[in-house]
């Protein structure tokens, strides 16, 4: 079974300051990991995604982030928080084509002007 | 890109009546659609799997008699709430699978139970 744990339900930070936001994950097959934004009363939208390809992964609006399989993380990282990045972030994880995908709980990003 | 639209937006209905929300996508066939139900300030809670043609999968604890889907063509799926109560109240995002294996979410449907 597949799983993921968002470390942090709210994360704060400066305007222009790093961002980081945790994801560790458990997969008994090699796993697919996602990224998600949503904005209040809004679907989520795709940030970027690990298919097993590089293990670095650069995705929309300046995000990353990075597969460690040696510590299952799958940490998403922006350089320079943007107030505009102020949302709903969710981590997901899936193991095989179109089953569902099993979301972490979420983390909230402020961002502070 | 990929788009699903979902449909409507906001509802607001009387209890025990039964509201039906639609998804549909534009460019792609969505070989899988996945139904989901989002409480405040909580994750994504699946509540039931369908491929085209066939009959969902419901999730345990979901009442498939009180949310029904249907998934008839590879652009369409609907979720249809019947004798809405107020504890059916909540926000509803329906996501799509293709053959490229993406998911693709709707934009959500924000239920109110009167």
């Amino acid at each position: 079974a597949q799983s993921v744990t968002q470390l942090g339900s709210h994360v704060s930070v400066s305007e222009g300051a790093l961002v980081l936001l945790r994801c560790n994950y458990s997969s008994s097959v090699p796993p697919y990991l996602f990224w998600y934004v949503q904005y209040p009363n809004q679907g989520l939208q795709l940030l970027l995604k690990y298919t097993s390809a590089a293990t670095l992964v650069k995705g929309i609006n300046g995000f990353e982030a990075e597969f460690k399989k040696s510590e299952t993380s799958f940490h998403l990282t922006k350089p320079s928080a943007h107030m505009s990045d102020a949302a709903e972030y969710f981590c997901a994880v899936r193991a095989v084509t179109n089953t569902p995908l099993v979301f972490g709980k979420g983390t909230r990003l402020s961002v502070i002007a | 890109g990929a788009v699903v639209s979902q449909h409507p937006s906001w509802v607001i209905c009387k209890s025990g009546t039964s509201v039906k929300i639609e998804c549909r996508s534009l460019d792609f066939q969505a070989t899988t659609m996945f139904w989901y139900r989002q409480f405040p300030k909580q994750s994504l809670m699946l509540m039931a799997t369908s491929n085209e043609g066939s009959k969902a999968t419901y999730e345990q604890g979901v009442e498939k008699d009180k949310f029904l889907i249907n998934h008839a063509s590879l652009t369409l799926s609907t979720l249809t709430v019947t004798s809405a109560h107020p504890e059916d109240s909540s926000f509803y995002i329906c996501s799509a699978s293709g053959t490229a294996g993406d998911y693709t979410f709707g934009s959500g449907t924000r239920l109110t139970v009167v």
